[in-house]
């Protein structure tokens, strides 16, 4: 099955500077790469996601990029604000079907 | 609100218990997914319906079933229940196959405690 790993799991950053959190995952066939959010005691929530037939996809300050051939995919958020502090998940799937998560990211923003 | 409700929102029973979760997806979507969230780890895949049939499954115990109703609500059955099975259990719903892989939308989770 697809295995996904991601880095770091934890990181602290200073408002307004950049945060990247990055994802490796295993099976060629996965074509769908969502980030997710999820504050403390919530729900999962879509942030941004990414297809394989895209290289890179920004949202205002979030981006995520995706290397086909290294398998591997980023999100980038920039100009981060304490609001973003929460666990970031990416997760990779095979056409919609299994969704499989990484171990998620502590975010950290310091004021 | 994501539109996807599950219910309880707090389970609390002993071992060697069966309990039964509760999910109705988002109007209109057809596929739902169910995950397993235990204390400071990530979100497990356990097993995915399409419009009342199983689509694909992931690391689902055996002691644990699903199904997925006409009126498409699903329903996740945990039995035998151990300690380690105290987690934060997640549904989520999409419009499924035919929109192609698109945004799952998670419903507030169910907490099961197991003493």
């Amino acid at each position: 099955g697809e295995n996904v790993e991601q880095h770091p799991s934890t990181l602290s950053v200073q408002e307004g500077d950049s945060a990247v959190i990055k994802c490796t995952y295993s099976d060629s066939a996965s074509n769908y790469f969502p980030w997710y959010k999820q504050e403390l005691g919530k729900r999962p929530q879509l942030i941004i996601d990414i297809r394989s037939n895209v290289g890179e996809k920004k949202d205002q300050r979030i981006a995520v990029t995706l290397n086909k051939t290294a398998k591997h995919f980023s999100l980038h958020i920039t100009e981060t604000q304490p609001e973003d502090s929460a666990v970031y998940f990416c997760a990779a799937s095979i056409k919609g079907n299994q969704f499989y998560f990484g171990t998620g990211t502590s975010l950290t923003v310091i004021p | 609100d994501s539109g996807v409700t599950q219910t309880p929102k707090h389970l609390i029973t002993a071992t060697g218990q069966r309990v039964t979760l509760r999910c109705s997806p988002r109007s209109g979507d057809l596929s739902v997914y169910w995950y397993q969230q235990s204390l400071d780890q990530g979100l497990q895949f356990l097993i995915q319906y399409y419009n009342g049939e199983e689509r694909a499954k992931g690391n689902i115990l055996e002691r644990f079933s699903a199904q997925q109703f006409p009126d498409l609500h699903s329903e996740l059955n945990l039995s035998s229940l151990e300690l380690g099975d105290s987690a934060l259990y997640f549904c989520a719903s999409s419009v499924g196959e035919a929109g192609g892989p698109g945004e799952q939308f998670f419903g507030p989770g169910t907490r099961l405690t197991v003493l």
